[in-house]
């Protein structure tokens, strides 16, 4: 079945420092790839998505590459700030399917 | 504003009761979806809906139920069969099409607490 799986956290970070989350994922077919974003005490709000293969989501300075060839989609920020302290979770989802899988999410804490 | 709205935010139940949770969506989505999510785990699917009066099981659906009598509402009841329902829950909502990109909205979570 399909799967995704995340490096595991929590990974601690200064201020301005570089973020790189790792996904791969296990899929027939071709999938759409999302980050989510989940803050303390709320639920998840889409952070960027992928349609296909090569394509760059992006959003709030946030960046991952749709990578077939590897079966990845690794998130990255080029300087965190303290407000990007949240658990990302990596997605897949099918056509046929129309319901997400989730990787198990990864905890980043920036400090100032 | 459109959005998701679940209640309660908390909730407190002694074993052997059953527990509903409500979710209700003003986005007009044709899916709903309830998830359940642990400390240090990702979520799993318990229950989605496609469509009013249909819905299917999810990976981890024993123990819970649900309804949709009304395109906007999509409760989930805890049963007492559930053995574990310590939890988050989380509800969420899409619109359904072939586009494969399926971007879902969530609500801020219920958190349930067997005493």
């Amino acid at each position: 079945g399909d799967s995704v799986t995340q490096m595991e956290g929590p990974v601690t970070l200064s201020e301005e420092a570089f973020l790189t989350i790792n996904c791969t994922y296990t899929a027939t077919g071709y999938p759409s790839l999302f980050w989510y974003v989940q803050y303390p005490g709320e639920g998840l709000q889409l952070l960027l998505k992928a349609t296909k293969a090569d394509d760059k989501g992006s959003n709030k300075g946030f960046e991952a590459t749709y990578r077939k060839e590897t079966t990845s989609f690794h998130l990255e920020k080029g300087s965190v700030q303290v407000s990007d302290s949240a658990v990302y979770f990596c997605a897949l989802d099918k056509a046929a399917g129309n319901k997400l899988t989730f990787g198990g999410g990864t905890r980043v804490l920036v400090k100032p | 504003d459109g959005g998701i709205t679940q209640s309660p935010k908390y909730l407190f139940r002694k074993e052997g009761q059953n527990v509903t949770l409500s979710c209700e969506q003003n986005l007009n989505h044709d899916a709903m979806y309830w998830y359940r999510q642990d400390p240090g785990q990702g979520l799993r699917l318990i229950y989605y809906s496609q469509i009013v009066n249909d819905f299917q099981k999810g990976d981890i659906a024993e123990g819970y139920s649900v309804s949709r009598e009304k395109k906007e509402s999509f409760p989930l009841t805890v049963t007492s069969a559930q053995k574990n329902p310590t939890a988050f829950y989380l509800c969420a909502s899409s619109k359904t099409g072939a586009s494969g990109a399926n971007v879902l909205t969530f609500g801020a979570g219920s958190r349930l607490t067997v005493l």
